[in-house]
Parts: C-alpha cells; structure tokens; sequence
C-alpha cells in the first residue's frame, strides 16, 4: 500500500506570494495533520483534520489555513510568504484520533524556500 | 502545557555498538503516549517506537527499546548493534490524552552519527 504522498517535493516563492501544498493519507486513515520543521528544530503542528472538520491548531497566525476533501485528501495555503515560512513541510495521517496511540504516519514533506 | 527535552545535540557511536539516546518529558496529564521517530536526511519522519504511559513493560522494536522510567518523566530510546543506516535525527515525541491530544509535541532531537 502506498504510503503518505506530498506534493510538490520542493517549491522556491518569493515573499507576499501564496503557496497551496497537498498531502494524500494512506487509504484508509480519515486523519490528517500538518507539521511545520524550521531547519534545525522538531516539527511543530499546524493543523488537525478528521472527516473534513478541523479538530485542533496550533499557534501560527491567520495566513495559514487548510481544508479536507471527501476523500481525505487535504491542502494547507499559507498567504503573504514571509522569510521565515521557509521550512519543510510534514503531512500526517492516522487511522484514530484523539487517542494517546495515535500512530501517524508522515509523509516525504515538502520543502518551502521564501526568498 | 507539555514539554520535551532532548540534551544531545549531537551523539557519535561505533558500528555494533549500542547507544541511548536521552528524552525527558513534562505534563500533568496521567495518561499520555511517548513516541520515537528517525528522520534521514531525507526528511521523512519514520515511526521507531511507542510507550504509553500506563504500559507495564518497556517497549521494544527489533533493535530499539525504549526505556521508559515513569517517575523521573524519562523516556530513553536504546539503539542495540549500531549499523551506518542508522545515522539520522531522532525525536522524542508525545501526546496527551486531554484537550490537547489532537497534536503531537515534538523535542529538538539528537542527530546520531554511526562511525564505521
């Protein structure tokens, strides 16, 4: 079975523009999560989606939004790039939520370079 | 709030050698689950291991095993017979069971570095 699949694998903007970046889960799992890794740090979250609601964010401004699809799929956007969006990122997916094992599964990540 | 710390930047082992990598942990929840991941260089994040909180036992995954010391809110990940493959980030990982369980929360991580 396939696994977390990203796309693009890497994307180069330039600040004040808009990046819309796609995340497909393994089949099966109904969750999907967004992590951001600046170089050099552990992922932080961004968002949480279970069938098509979002069930948690976490502290990044308005600029960042995302949606799921009916087939779980789900796209983060981030408006108005700044420098410091720079960063790879993580799409994850789990067949549970809101349980301590919560296995997910992350995919290769995309990699933002804002210049 | 919970917390991960991890305070090896960096780590160097000898191929076949076992070495321990050192999270601890803060939260006030009693029930949460504590998570490894690899991360090559080539950014994906790989699952190694899971504990939760009320297991009885360490856990163990082949070559990994977590020793899980629950008073002192450690969670040290033991690597047994180092292969080059294994030269990567690691991250300690948790996520508790209360309001927050929708997120996993991430420490700095160590990168481990397997000389031949």
């Amino acid at each position: 079975d396939a696994g977390v699949t990203q796309s693009p694998t890497h994307l180069i903007k330039t600040r004040g523009q808009q990046v819309t970046l796609r995340c497909s889960p393994i089949s099966g799992h109904k969750s999907v999560s967004w992590y951001q890794q600046v170089l050099g740090q552990g992922p932080q979250f961004i968002f949480q989606y279970y069938e098509k609601e979002e069930r948690g964010r976490g502290n990044f401004p308005d600029r960042f939004s995302a949606r799921q699809f009916p087939n779980y799929s789900s796209e983060l956007n981030v408006n108005a790039l700044l420098l410091g969006d720079s960063a790879l990122y993580l799409c994850a997916s789990s067949l549970y939520v809101g349980q301590t094992f919560d296995g997910q599964f992350f995919g290769p990540g995309t990699r933002l370079t804002v210049l | 709030a919970q917390k991960i710390t991890q305070t090896q930047p960096g780590m160097f082992v000898q191929e076949k050698e076992a070495v321990t990598l050192d999270c601890t942990y803060d939260t006030s929840d009693p029930s949460y689950g504590l998570f490894w991941y690899k991360q090559p260089s080539s950014g994906e994040m790989i699952f190694l291991i899971y504990q939760g909180s009320y297991d009885q036992q360490n856990a163990t995954e082949g070559r990994y095993s977590l020793n899980f010391q629950k008073a002192r809110k450690s969670a040290n990940l033991v690597i047994s017979a180092s292969q080059l493959g294994d030269s990567a980030m690691y991250f300690c990982a948790m996520r508790n069971s209360g309001g927050s369980n929708y997120k996993l929360t991430f420490g700095k991580g160590t990168l481990l570095t397997v000389n031949p």
